[in-house]
């Protein structure tokens, strides 16, 4: 069954603490990408990665973590930094990183992990 | 500067009624164009996806239209149905670059 996960779908944590999101894919796609999403507002790159072992910022990465050890994976984690956590945040992945003219690469969305921290 | 604004903000219509969502972008230079449906705590799920020689795409009762040359976009629903009630969200992406720009997406509530 080829996908995206995300675990895992809902997580508390308590102010102060770092937190970890997981997202594994099995489509054997190049590009992850982590965005949040807030109510009333569209999805905003934290963090992306075009090829393992290698990961650029997004617009929002303030306060936040990757790595990409692994093409599979794609983890997130949420730093005693990042002042506002508590969101709803979407894992993504697609065959290549590159938007090119012509080129129709698709993304596809993992179920989402809502982080509540209190 | 990239953007995409999508009206309604949020839309509620009858069971079988048609809708039509819009979708103006100043993204450049303009790649192409994805229209996403997204159920409540969910993650997004793509209807269709244009280029710019492509004035229209349809995946069963969604139709998707793009004007390049006025930068908008809509999607139409016909024949709405309870399951069509979710967030749609459209997104643009530009030329050499890695990002896409995601608008904040019309909230479709179909009633029966």
């Amino acid at each position: 069954d080829g996908g995206i996960t995300q675990s895992p779908k809902y997580l508390f944590r308590k102010e102060g603490q770092n937190v970890t999101l997981s997202c594994e894919q099995n489509l054997n796609h190049d590009a992850m990408y982590w965005y949040r999403q807030d109510p009333g507002q569209g999805l905003r790159l934290i963090y992306y990665s075009q090829i393992v072992n290698d990961f650029q910022k997004g617009d929002i990465a303030e306060g936040y973590s990757v790595s990409r050890e692994k093409k599979e994976s794609f983890p997130l984690t949420v730093t005693s930094a990042q002042k506002n956590p508590t969101a709803f945040y979407l894992c993504a992945s697609s065959p290549s990183g590159q938007s090119s003219l012509g080129a129709n690469y698709e993304q596809y969305f993992g179920p989402g992990t809502r982080l509540t921290v209190t | 500067k990239n953007q995409v604004e999508q009206s309604p903000q949020s839309l509620i219509i009858l069971e079988g009624k048609n809708c039509t969502l819009q979708c103006n972008y100043t993204v450049s230079p303009f790649s192409n164009l994805r229209w996403y449906k997204q159920d409540t705590g969910r993650g997004p799920v793509s209807l269709t996806i244009m280029t710019f020689s492509e004035n229209t795409k349809s995946n069963g009762r969604y139709t998707a239209t793009l004007d390049a040359d006025t930068k908008q976009s809509s999607l139409h629903i016909t024949a709405s149905q309870l399951s069509d009630s979710a967030s749609y969200i459209c997104v643009v992406s530009a030329s050499g670059t890695y990002k896409y720009i995601f608008g904040t997406g019309t909230r479709l509530k179909v009633l029966a």
